[in-house]
Formats: structure tokens, sequence, C-alpha cells
């Protein structure tokens, strides 16, 4: 059971805009930033998101992430099939003094 | 280029031990907190461990403490995991992960392609 909570999958298609949301606590998501993640199997996780709603450099303007209250959100506009792949949240965590994972969330393009 | 180069997995059998090594090469080692995270087959990623830059300040999750210790010896621009008492569970794929900032708190902005450790009899 992870701390932070993710649906198992989400899915669109080529051109769609796709949200994956990322529930958690006061101690982790209300009081922390938020970062993102996309893994693809049998490579290195790749970050997309940082600081809640911060692009790394080669990142697409297409990823954006947004945080409410204890809840964050990313979003992804103009969906294309190379985004198919698992997508995690992150954020430290006050109460275990230490970082915590979203269970992942599997993206199909149909 | 940043490059990120575990090594030190494999096969071993509960209760006993393995040290994974972390190569990082293209930014300056001691300027930034390092991680390990893992994803154990069919699982999501799991944070393990963080060091701050100097390596002062070292966190583990509840799952991993006591048994496994993280360190850096920056001569050698290499990151260690010392894993003891191994049990089945810590059966994963491990990740070395470079933080964007000194303290390791925050996001992980280059990861290694990984290293496989299985504990089994």
């Amino acid at each position: 059971q992870s701390v932070l909570t993710q649906p198992p999958s989400a899915s669109g298609t080529p051109g769609q805009r796709v949200t994956i949301s990322c529930s958690g606590t006061s101690s982790n998501i209300g009081g922390n930033s938020v970062n993102w993640y996309q893994h693809l199997p049998g490579t290195a996780p790749k970050l997309l998101i940082y600081s809640t709603n911060q692009r790394p450099s080669g990142v697409p303007d297409r990823f954006s992430g947004s945080k409410s209250g204890t809840s964050a959100s990313l979003a992804i506009n103009g969906l294309q099939s190379e985004d198919e792949a698992d997508y995690y949240c992150a954020a430290w965590d006050d109460s275990l003094n230490g970082s915590v994972f979203g269970g992942g969330t599997k993206l199909t393009v149909l | 280029e940043v490059q990120l180069l575990e090594s030190g997995g494999g096969l071993v059998q509960p209760g006993g031990s393995l040290r994974l090594s972390c190569a990082v090469s293209g930014f300056t080692f001691n300027s930034y907190g390092m991680s390990w995270v893992r994803q154990a087959p069919g699982k999501g990623l799991e944070w393990v461990s963080t060091t701050s830059g100097s390596g002062r300040n070292t966190f583990y999750s509840d799952s991993v403490k006591g048994r496994f210790t993280i360190s850096r010896d920056d001569s050698r621009n290499t990151l260690y995991m010392q894993m003891n008492s191994l049990r089945a569970e810590d059966t994963a794929v491990y990740y070395c992960a470079k933080g964007r900032s000194y303290s390791g708190y925050g996001s992980l902005d280059s990861w290694g392609l990984g290293i496989l450790v299985t504990v089994s009899s």
C-alpha cells in the first residue's frame, strides 16, 4: 500500500488531454512540493515535473503539474503514442522523514 | 553529460549481504544529495535511502532501516549501499539517482539503468 494514491491505469487517444491524480496527506503533498517521473520498463526513470509545476530542460510543455491541498495532478496535453509509460508522483514526507512514491499509473495510448 | 552506473547486484541467499556501488560522472559529486530507489518485480518504484551532499545526513525507509547503510566516497565519485540481513522481499532492481539539491530532499533528476538484486535460496 503506497503512501501516495494514484489510479492504477489511465488511457486516451492521440491528441487528447489526460490527467493523472495523486492523493496524499498534510505531511507530504500538503506541506512539500511534488515531483513526477515517467518510466518505461527496462529504462531509467525520467524526471518529468519537479517542485510541483516546473519542467526540466527538454521536457515538452505538453506536460504540466499542479497541486491543491493534499492532492496533485499531472496533465498531458496533445497525447502522443510515445507518452505510453508508467507515471509516478513523489514527495518528501515530514512524518516519515523520507521520500514517498505513489503506486504508479500505467498510461495507455489507444 | 551526467552518468550513473550501478554494479554489485546478483543472487544472494536470505540473511546474506551485498554491497551495491554507483559510479557517477559529469557533475560535482559532493554538491548533490544521492538516493537509492528500487522496483520489485511487477511493482512500482519504492524509495529506499537518501544521503546529503556531505554524507552527514542519511535517511532510510522503514523497510530497510537498521539493515541497509548508504554511504559515499567523494574521492572515487561513488555511492554505495551496504545491504545486510537480506530478505526475499528485498528482491528488486535498484536504481541510483542524483538529487537536484545538496540536501537530497527534493526531486531526482538523473537515474542509472538499475541493477538486479535477487534474494533466494
